[in-house]
């Protein structure tokens, strides 16, 4: 597709249940990133992946966090037993390649996730 | 680490007025320096970008600067309008993953 895509967009789960959030990045590009927006807070960095090497997961808030990536394309961001302090806009972005100079990473529009 | 440090807002200005959003960074190496902006409603978008020292970039009447002496990439726009109220977001780059400050939301009013 043209831009990175997302889904579900709006997510409402019960505490404690699992929820998989989806990501489809830019075709061609090799560098993938997931980034959590609390309310009130910045960006946090989560996990993220180039091309075939291991992901760099030093983001991720616990081990109740994990993602994957099949095929070098689709993401899937995976959080198990659900907290509320789990509610927060989850975005995936992707670039051509991480650490190039000026390299742009583009964002979707996020996966809105309320832990109820 | 690298980190960026924007100033807090909420930002609110009258349309027409002259806009500066402070932006530091610390980070090892030459990262590249970014501005970010998230309309209501809407995902993030790159506004504008600089790779090396003193380097400006621009886009939509928005202006930064590259100031490695400073470690500073300062926003700045002349006028501005009601359709820029939005969250900025000053981020770098370098050998890790975008690292970005923690935003700060501009109202423009008429």
């Amino acid at each position: 597709g043209a831009g990175v895509s997302q889904s579900p967009s709006n997510k409402v789960t019960e505490k404690g249940k699992d929820v998989e959030l989806r990501c489809d990045p830019i075709s061609g590009h090799t560098a993938l990133y997931w980034y959590r927006q609390s309310l009130g807070q910045g960006l946090e960095f989560l996990i993220y992946f180039q091309g075939n090497s291991a992901p760099d997961k030093s983001g991720l808030p616990s081990d109740r966090f994990s993602a994957e990536r099949t095929g070098g394309s689709v993401s899937t961001l995976t959080i198990q037993r659900t907290q509320q302090e789990d509610s927060a806009v989850y975005l995936c972005a992707s670039s051509t390649r991480q650490g190039a100079s000026g390299n742009t990473i583009y964002f979707g529009e996020g996966s809105w996730l309320t832990v109820v | 680490g690298n980190s960026v440090t924007q100033m807090e807002g909420p930002v609110t200005l009258s349309e027409e007025a002259f806009l500066t959003i402070n932006c530091t960074y610390t980070a090892t190496g030459y990262p590249s320096l970014f501005w970010y902006v998230q309309y209501p409603g809407e995902g993030l978008q790159l506004l504008l970008k600089a790779t090396k020292a003193d380097d400006k970039g621009s886009n939509k009447g928005f202006e930064a600067t590259y100031r490695k002496e400073t470690t500073s990439f300062h926003l700045e726009k002349g006028s501005v309008q009601v359709s820029d109220s939005a969250v900025y977001f000053c981020a770098l780059s370098g050998n890790t993953p975008l690292v970005f400050g923690k935003g700060t939301r501009l109202s423009v009013i008429a």
